[in-house]
């Protein structure tokens, strides 16, 4: 069975370009998260999809950062116009219900760098 | 407010040793559950184990165990018999009942040298 997956695994670009991160999630799923992971922040949720629709977009930075599942198979992470302090590993994952018992599955991550 | 404390920055052992991450939380609520991933060095995030708030029975799987103790407000992991594959950041996490999202613990890295 395919897992999450993200794409591109790596990013490098200049500072005040825009970025687009991806992610299908896994078959049948229908939560859908974003993390970034820094080594000064550790591990945090930007935001939460259910059924596409957002649920909870409190972990996102700024207005810079935008997320949108257009369909039950299909996110982005948008950021515009990217700032040296974005760089980060970003990490999709999605869950099979809403369900707080079920565990996330994660993507393997997109290493960001903006230089 | 929920919070993960992993408070082992980093745990060096050398294989064969057996070696406990910790894991304390905090919740108000009576129904949660708990987890632990594995992150290796190619960086991905692997789903370990779940745990509810209401069965504190130990579980084994091969050389890992966890322990959860409600008392305590603890679920540690224990990992017999080292090697050098399990090398890695270990994070422990909790979401309460309902429908919440994960908090995770800041992690803890262990290097276990042949």
């Amino acid at each position: 069975d395919a897992g999450v997956i993200q794409s591109p695994r790596h990013e490098v670009t200049e500072m005040g370009q825009e970025v687009t991160l991806r992610c299908k999630p896994i078959s049948g799923h229908n939560s859908l998260f974003w993390y970034r992971q820094t080594m000064m922040r550790g591990l945090e949720l930007l935001i939460y999809f259910n059924n596409n629709v957002p649920i909870d977009d409190s972990g996102m930075p700024e207005d810079r950062f935008s997320a949108k599942m257009p369909n039950a198979s299909f996110s982005t992470l948008k950021i515009q116009p990217s700032e040296p302090r974005d760089s980060a590993v970003y990490f999709c994952a999605s869950r099979p219900t809403q369900g707080a018992n079920q565990p996330q599955h994660f993507g393997d991550g997109t290493r960001l760098s903006i230089l | 407010a929920q919070k993960v404390t992993q408070a082992q920055t980093e745990i060096s052992v050398v294989e064969k040793e057996d070696v406990t991450l910790d894991c304390v939380y905090e919740t108000r609520d009576t129904t949660y559950y708990l987890f632990w991933y594995k992150q290796p060095p190619s960086g991905e995030l692997v789903f370990l184990i779940r745990r509810n708030s209401f069965d504190e029975q130990n579980e084994i799987s091969g050389r890992y165990s966890w322990n959860f103790q409600k008392s305590t407000s603890s679920f540690n992991f224990t990992i017999t018999a080292s090697q050098v594959v399990d090398s890695a950041v270990y994070f422990c996490a909790l979401s309460e009942g309902g429908y919440s999202t994960l908090t995770f613990g800041k992690g803890t890295m262990l290097l276990v040298s042949p």
